[in-house]
């Protein structure tokens, strides 16, 4: 069975800190590994999704790369706000359909 | 608006009932998932579908139940078997290889 795991379990940075969160992944057999947010009480927000294929994906202040040989996937955020202060989840996908997700990074940006 | 939606956002529930988290999606989604999200954890998989009238356990289906009559809606009863329900539950549907999430239910046990 997958086992997916994320690094720090928390995480605090002063405001403009460029930081890296950390996801791991047991069977490289996936087909995308995807990175969400959730805010406190609410839904998952879909970031970047990587295919297999790829090695990264970039969208505004946010930057994922895959490594599915090694099993890691890292999320970069740059220049850091205070409203980026959220809990980060990685999730991969496996055969049937199945999603696998990490217990996630909990991200206080100090204003 | 395309989107997932849950209700109800908050439910409360004595011990020995059953009660039923309803979701719905209109974005033509072929799969539908359940999950449960405890303090400080990751999402467990309760249940999903691929296609309607067709469902399979994750890997905390014991105490819950779920049907699929159509393609938009996927409703989950917590039954009193669970005995310990008290979590938020987030529910979510996927075309191809990305998921998308409702807002989720927080569920208490009185």
């Amino acid at each position: 069975k997958q086992e997916v795991t994320q690094i720090p379990a928390a995480l605090s940075v002063p405001e403009g800190e460029n930081l890296v969160l950390n996801c791991s992944f047991t069977d490289s057999a996936i087909y995308n590994l995807q990175w969400f947010r959730q805010d406190p009480g609410k839904g998952l927000t879909s970031l970047l999704l990587i295919q297999s294929s790829q090695r990264e994906q970039t969208s505004g202040r946010l930057n994922a790369s895959l490594d599915k040989s090694s099993g890691r996937s890292t999320l970069y955020i740059a220049a850091s706000q205070p409203g980026d202060s959220a809990t980060y989840l990685c999730a991969s996908q496996g055969d049937f359909n199945k999603f696998y997700f990490g217990s996630g990074t909990k991200l206080n940006v100090k204003p | 608006d395309g989107g997932i939606t849950q209700s109800p956002k908050y439910l409360f529930r004595k011990e020995g009932q059953n009660v039923t988290l309803s979701c719905e999606q209109n974005l033509n989604h072929d799969a539908m998932y359940w999950y449960r999200q405890d303090p400080g954890q990751g999402l467990r998989l309760i249940y999903y579908s691929q296609i309607v009238n067709d469902f399979q356990k994750g890997d905390i289906a014991e105490g819950y139940s779920v049907s699929r009559e159509k393609k938009e809606s996927f409703p989950l009863t917590v039954t009193s078997a669970q005995k310990n329900p008290t979590a938020f539950y987030l529910c979510a549907s996927s075309k191809g290889n990305e998921q998308f999430f409702g807002p989720g239910t927080r569920l208490t046990v009185l």
